[in-house]
């Protein structure tokens, strides 16, 4: 099936640090979605991409839809204690006949002040 | 608020002892999804609904059951609940199951099962 890889896997970083996660697949996807989740808390999307070559920002957050459609990026610039979290990204499934979606294994996110 | 609301958010309860965790969503959407997310194994699907009374297993079903008599819930229902079914449940939704957009999540159901 589907599968979508998440790098790198953690990361420990400094307030203040930009930082940059990508995911790849080895086949297309026609939507990028990145979410954050907090620690028992349900994930909440923080970007959604439709379009190949698109760059959508959110604040201090950047996504790229790859041209390939096999790949995306997320990056948090200046970040800050609050962005700690698990980052993972998702994309509704292109398999025919399937309706589902697909899950990174998540980057999981840890600033120090 | 555009919302997807699970209750209840923490439940302990027994071997066997029916309980349903019940979703809803104000949305107007069309698809609906049961997740539960456990250590190590990311989130993997329980069951979806691509609308009112049309219902399909995902990758986990076995021990759950669920129903869509309406379109804004989504009950999530486990007849004889064992410990292995102890995890973090989430429901989400879309607005169209055909074209599968931005997938908004609850706040997540934490079930123990003794």
């Amino acid at each position: 099936g589907q599968q979508l890889n998440q790098s790198p896997q953690s990361m420990f970083i400094q307030e203040g640090e930009d930082v940059s996660m990508n995911c790849t697949s080895s086949s297309i996807f026609n939507t990028w979605l990145w979410y954050k989740q907090d620690p028992g808390e349900g994930p909440v999307l923080l970007i959604a991409l439709y379009k190949a070559g698109e760059l959508t920002s959110n604040g201090r957050l950047t996504a790229q839809f790859g041209i390939t459609r096999k790949d995306s990026f997320l990056n948090i610039s200046a970040s800050i204690p609050s962005d700690v979290g698990i980052y993972f990204c998702a994309g509704p499934g292109t398999t025919s006949g399937t309706y589902k979606y697909i899950f990174g294994t998540g980057t999981r996110l840890k600033v120090l002040a | 608020e555009a919302q997807v609301t699970q209750n209840p958010r923490y439940l302990i309860t027994v071997t066997g002892k029916k309980l349903t965790v019940t979703c809803s969503q104000n949305m107007n959407h069309e698809y609906m999804s049961w997740y539960r997310q456990d250590p190590g194994l990311g989130l993997r699907q329980i069951y979806y609904s691509m609308n009112v009374e049309v219902t399909d297993k995902g990758d986990v079903p076995e021990g759950y059951k669920v129903s869509r008599k309406e379109k804004r819930n989504f009950p999530l229902i486990l007849e004889s609940p064992s410990p292995n079914q102890t995890s973090l449940y989430f429901c989400a939704s879309s607005l169209r199951g055909g074209h599968l957009g931005e997938l908004f999540f609850g706040e997540g159901s934490r079930l123990t099962v003794l």
